[in-house]
């Protein structure tokens, strides 16, 4: 079965620290992988898409990697701020269709001051 | 370019009533989706399609409707409302579906008493 897991479901950072969050999945056909910005009640908005042959993109303070191997992400914020408060989605593409994105529960992060 | 809305922002229902969700894009995008995001769950497939007049089933088509008789317009209907349906709804766009950015509405809240 096509699955997204996420890790940790929370975290709580100071403001001005770095944070990694992980995705691991078990999509196939793997088509593609992004990751989502959700802010408390509004829609998601996209920071990252990444193919197959693309093991690191970036978006201002927000890198994703990808190993395609071992079907492991990571969204790495840098020098965080306390706007960086929101859930972050890993979105994994299973095919050239809207009905193959399968997406993880999300990680919730809190930045504090 | 208003992008993608959502109306109503939120709506309270009775068991049996029924209501549409709408949805509106000006990015002249073919590709359309809904989503239900429920507390605890990732963001889950309800409806898509993928151009005016084409539409078909997500992961969790029972209870909605929808039509698409323009390439702007992506209403859902529900016939009759069952308190299993409160959730927060979510309408998206893409140009394409490969590597393409989806875009997300604001959302509607739904309670169904």
């Amino acid at each position: 079965k096509n699955q997204v897991e996420q890790s940790p479901q929370s975290l709580i950072i100071l403001e001005g620290k770095n944070c990694t969050l992980q995705c691991n999945y078990t999509v196939s056909p793997f088509s593609n992988l992004r990751w989502y910005k959700q802010d408390t009640g509004r829609g998601p908005v996209s920071l990252t898409i990444m193919t197959f042959s693309e093991n690191t993109k970036s978006n201002g303070r927000y890198t994703a990697t990808l190993d395609a191997d071992t079907k492991q992400s990571s969204l790495h914020i840098t020098a965080s701020q306390l706007s960086d408060s929101a859930s972050y989605i890993c979105v994994v593409s299973a095919g050239r269709s809207q009905g193959n994105l399968i997406f993880g529960k999300g990680t919730k992060l809190s930045v504090k001051p | 370019n208003a992008g993608v809305t959502q109306t109503p922002k939120f709506q309270v229902l009775k068991t049996g009533q029924s209501m549409t969700l709408q949805c509106a894009q000006d990015m002249n995008h073919e590709y359309m989706s809904w989503y239900r995001q429920d507390p605890g769950m990732g963001l889950r497939l309800i409806h898509y399609s993928v151009g005016a007049g084409i539409t078909d089933q997500g992961e969790v088509p029972n209870g909605y409707n929808v039509s698409r008789s323009t390439t702007e317009d992506f209403p859902l209907r529900l016939l009759s409302a069952a308190p299993s349906q409160t959730s927060v709804y979510f309408c998206a766009s893409s140009y394409g579906t490969g590597k393409e950015t989806q875009y997300f509405g604001p959302g509607t809240r739904l309670l169904v008493l």
